[in-house]
């Protein structure tokens, strides 16, 4: 089965510095992987998603991803992080092959912006 | 607008009642979700249901209960039986279970009076 590990349960960054969520997973084959940010008291948005193809991938509000087969990671990185990116991040991951599909979350980081 | 809408926001149960989640999408998927989520253990699989009148236990369905009447509606149940139900609940949906991106509501957090 797969799982992933997000190793940081809190990361403070200042404003204006650059950023970068780690995401671990373990899968024997090629797995989808994603993104979602969480604000506090609400439903999950999805940031960017891996699934084929070039291994750097964009997402939204400024975020990207590198896949990284050799080191089974997933990072997500900003280069300059901004008071309203203060939130709750998850990394899931998903099998690859076709068939239903049921992703194992990470069990988050948490972001904290100092002004 | 398309999208997913959860309620209530807040909901209380007292002990030994059940008390049902609503969970709605416009989105016209086929595949919808509930997870449970705790403080640092990330999102866990309730239930899940793939197609109407169709449905699977996940990893925690103990003391939880699901309906796929209509494809927009997957309503969830929380028993007596679940001994610890606070939690905040997310419920979403994809197009089905082989096209993989999930979309969320906003989530209820139940809370034991």
């Amino acid at each position: 089965a797969q799982s992933v590990t997000q190793p940081d349960i809190h990361i403070t960054v200042s404003e204006g510095a650059s950023l970068e969520l780690r995401c671990n997973y373990s899968y024997g084959a090629t797995p989808y992987l994603f993104w979602y940010v969480q604000s506090p008291g609400q439903g999950l948005q999805l940031l960017l998603k891996y699934f084929s193809g070039d291994t750097l991938v964009q997402g939204i509000k400024g975020f990207e991803a590198e896949f990284k087969r050799s080191q089974s990671s997933f990072n997500l990185r900003k280069p300059s992080v901004h008071w309203s990116d203060a939130a709750e991040y998850f990394c899931a991951v998903g099998p690859a092959s076709g068939g239903s599909y049921i992703p194992t979350f990470g069990r988050g980081t948490s972001l904290i912006v100092h002004p | 607008d398309g999208g997913i809408t959860q309620s209530p926001k807040y909901l209380f149960r007292k002990e030994g009642q059940n008390v049902t989640l609503s969970c709605e999408q416009n989105l016209n998927h086929d595949a919808m979700y509930w997870y449970r989520q705790d403080p640092g253990q990330g999102l866990r699989l309730i239930y899940y249901s793939q197609i109407v009148n169709d449905f699977q236990k996940g990893d925690i369905a103990e003391g939880y209960s699901v309906s796929r009447e209509k494809k927009e509606s997957f309503p969830l149940t929380v028993t007596s039986a679940q001994k610890n139900p606070t939690a905040f609940y997310l419920c979403a949906s994809s197009e089905s279970l082989a096209l993989k991106t999930q979309y969320f509501g906003p989530g209820t957090r139940l809370l034991v009076l």
